[in-house]
């Protein structure tokens, strides 16, 4: 099955600066999605952007989508340190007659202050 | 308050001794799936539910059994636990499997000695 794949595997920063993580996939989806883990818990979904779309909004969030590339950012602006977590793309393809959702391994942020 | 509950969330037991994690969402959702995370590998399916009484194998089946009698629940089974089962476990949901925005459970940390 698919997968996205997010890049960097950790990422460090200061506080106010802005995260970009990135994400790869390799066949056509329906939709992409980005969760947020805290440590341990269970994944919190934070935007889903459809494959007609090509950048999305959300607070201090930015999605963007390209599918020729196969590809999708998320950018955290104005970071705070309550926004260390793991983030994960989900990709959403349509096969056989139903939906399934993929995730990649993740993107460790570490946000301090 | 609109949930997903697991039950339990910690478990420490032995090779061979058949056990059941269960999962119990209150927002009438169809789809519901159960997850498995590991370092490196990031979350795997394991089984999914299109709706009561149907449901399908995701990427990482062996060794385990679902069923989805009633709506609101979808316990994992595992008949004969082994090592390599040791995991974190997370059930999700979601209001069918065309939105796909899902929502997750807890986590059920096992250990199988």
């Amino acid at each position: 099955s698919q997968q996205g794949e997010e890049d960097p595997q950790a990422l460090s920063i200061q506080e106010g600066e802005n995260a970009t993580m990135n994400c790869s996939y390799k066949t056509s989806i329906n939709n992409l999605q980005w969760y947020r883990q805290n440590s341990g818990r269970g994944l919190v979904h934070l935007i889903l952007i459809r494959s007609n779309e090509r950048e999305k909004h959300s607070g201090r969030l930015r999605v963007t989508l390209d599918t020729s590339k196969k590809s999708s950012s998320l950018l955290i602006t104005a970071s705070r340190a309550a926004d260390t977590a793991s983030y994960f793309c989900a990709t959403d393809a349509y096969d056989s007659g139903y939906s399934t959702l993929t995730f990649g391994k993740g993107t460790m942020l570490l946000v301090s202050p | 308050e609109a949930q997903v509950t697991q039950n339990p969330r910690y478990l420490i037991t032995v090779t061979g001794k058949k056990l059941t994690v269960t999962c119990s969402q209150n927002m009438n959702h169809e789809y519901m799936s159960w997850y498995r995370q590991d370092p490196g590998l990031g979350l795997r399916q394991i089984y999914y539910s299109m709706n009561v009484e149907v449901t399908d194998k995701g990427d990482v089946p062996e060794g385990y059994k679902v069923s989805r009698k009633e709506k609101r629940n979808f316990p994992l089974i595992l008949e004969s636990p082994s090592p390599n089962q040791t995991s974190l476990y997370f059930c999700a949901s979601s209001l069918d499997y065309r939105t796909n925005e899902q929502f997750f459970g807890p986590g059920t940390r096992l250990t199988v000695l």
